[in-house]
């Protein structure tokens, strides 16, 4: 099956200080990549739809200026969670999916820890 | 809004056991529903895959069914294996948006 990677799988930060994370797809052009955020013992929750080459699409109650996705290439989608605070540790997971958006394929989730 | 919920929040059998994990929605108009499988810590692995046309899927022995009028899924396990302990969610892809919606997660724990 499709491939999708995640770097870096953990990070630990000082508070204030930006992250990017990275989501590629290793073997198929992702059209469309999805970003998701899982709290200890929560479920996923959609932080925003990114197509390649505009702009992403946030759910609501998601800050736009807080956590940028850019989607530069067919591959490859960054969240950048910046000015980050203890409040923004959490589980991050991306997904990706083909021109069909059929099926998507989830990267195995960063975790970042904001101390 | 859809809302995906899953029952039991958590189920501990011995090993050998089948068993069925339960999982409904509210909106009907789904383009497909899937179960995934999260181990502690890890990223999602994909179970099976059922199109809103399909009435279930089987992969091995786990078996997915969809009725989709009530809103309703199963995901049934046959002979449990201890391999088998996970958090189990499944989740729907809402009709023109392709969005996932997760349900809230079943802990299954297959005692040795």
């Amino acid at each position: 099956g499709a491939v999708v990677s995640q770097h870096p799988s953990r990070v630990i930060c000082k508070s204030g200080t930006s992250v990017k994370i990275e989501c590629r797809s290793l073997d198929f052009q992702a059209t469309t990549m999805f970003w998701y955020r899982q709290f200890p013992k929560q479920s996923l929750m959609l932080m925003a739809t990114s197509n390649e080459g505009s702009k992403a699409t946030y759910e609501q109650g998601v800050e736009k200026d807080k956590f940028l996705i850019n989607h530069a290439s067919l591959t490859l989608s960054t969240l950048t969670v910046t000015s980050a605070h203890p409040e923004d540790s959490s589980f991050y997971i991306c997904s990706a999916a083909g021109g069909s958006q059929e099926t998507q394929y989830f990267g195995p989730g960063t975790r970042l820890l904001v101390l | 809004k859809q809302e995906v919920t899953q029952i039991p929040a958590a189920l501990s059998v011995p090993e050998g056991e089948n068993l069925v994990l339960n999982c409904s929605f509210t909106d009907s108009a789904i383009y497909n529903l899937q179960w995934f499988r999260q181990d502690p810590g890890k990223g999602l692995t994909s179970l099976l895959l059922i199109q809103s046309s399909q009435r279930e899927q089987t992969s091995g022995r786990l078996n997915a069914s969809l009725d989709k009028s009530s809103g309703r899924s199963t995901l049934y396990i046959a002979a449990s294996q201890p391999g088998d302990s996970a958090t189990y969610l499944c989740a729907v892809s809402t009709s023109g948006t392709y969005k996932y919606i997760f349900g809230t997660g079943t802990r299954l724990k297959v005692l040795a």
